[in-house]
């Protein structure tokens, strides 16, 4: 069975930092594509980033370049979020998900950008 | 990259057929076979119902068809049953490789 298992969430100060982890297990992690994908509160789906099954190709949405850094441990079977110079906009539900298109998605981590 | 649009709400009684439409650009739907459609229940993950614009994942009911046209995608549900209300979000490969989702469609069985 897929799954996929969010943490790292919680409460942030603005222009603080937090990294998002997303344990996979249920397939062969290292062969697919894994996205990062967010939901304000009582907001619609936003994509923020995606990387390949080696780790070697990163996109981002314009949003969050040059703050947010996707990466992953085909070792660990891991995906991994690094958030810096967060705010308040960045509050959302952050899901992981497989393949591209996206088809089994984790149960998503709250982040909270608040002073 | 601007969200895909789609319409806020789509309403049916039940055993209706109900369509949710998805337009982007040159830069999305018009270029690519590549839009896919999630279903939410709230406080859920999004489920895949339809991807490369037609196919349905192994388990999703065929009352779920998805077609294209042009710059503009589109869902149709077929005898829509209570357990189909929802949000709707469709989601296209953009140039450049990123992807983007739609503004999401409340459907309400009526």
């Amino acid at each position: 069975e897929v799954q996929l298992v969010e943490s790292g969430g919680g409460l942030v100060q603005p222009g603080g930092s937090l990294r998002l982890s997303c344990a996979a297990s249920g397939f062969t992690f290292s062969s697919y594509w894994m996205h990062w994908v967010r939901q304000a509160p009582g907001k619609g789906l936003v994509w923020v980033s995606l990387i390949n099954s080696d780790g070697s190709s990163t996109k981002y949405a314009d949003s969050v370049k040059g703050r947010f850094t996707i990466s992953r441990d085909n070792a660990k079977n891991t995906l991994y979020l690094q958030m810096n110079s967060l705010r308040a906009e960045d509050t959302a539900v952050y899901y992981c998900s497989r393949g591209a298109p996206p088809d089994y998605w984790g149960q998503g981590t709250l982040v909270t950008v608040s002073s | 990259q601007s969200a895909l649009t789609q319409p806020a709400s789509v309403s049916g009684s039940p055993g209706q057929s109900i369509t949710i439409s998805c337009t982007g650009t040159s830069s999305d739907i018009g270029t690519y076979n590549l839009v896919s459609w999630y279903q939410q229940h709230p406080g859920k993950a999004p489920k895949l119902m339809i991807y490369e614009g037609t196919k349905r994942p192994s388990g999703v009911s065929n009352r779920f068809s998805g077609s294209k046209s042009g710059n503009t995608a589109s869902l149709t549900i077929s005898g829509l049953q209570a357990e189909d209300e929802g949000d709707y979000y469709c989601c296209s490969y953009v140039t450049g490789s990123s992807y983007v989702f739609g503004t999401g469609t409340k459907v309400t069985v009526l």
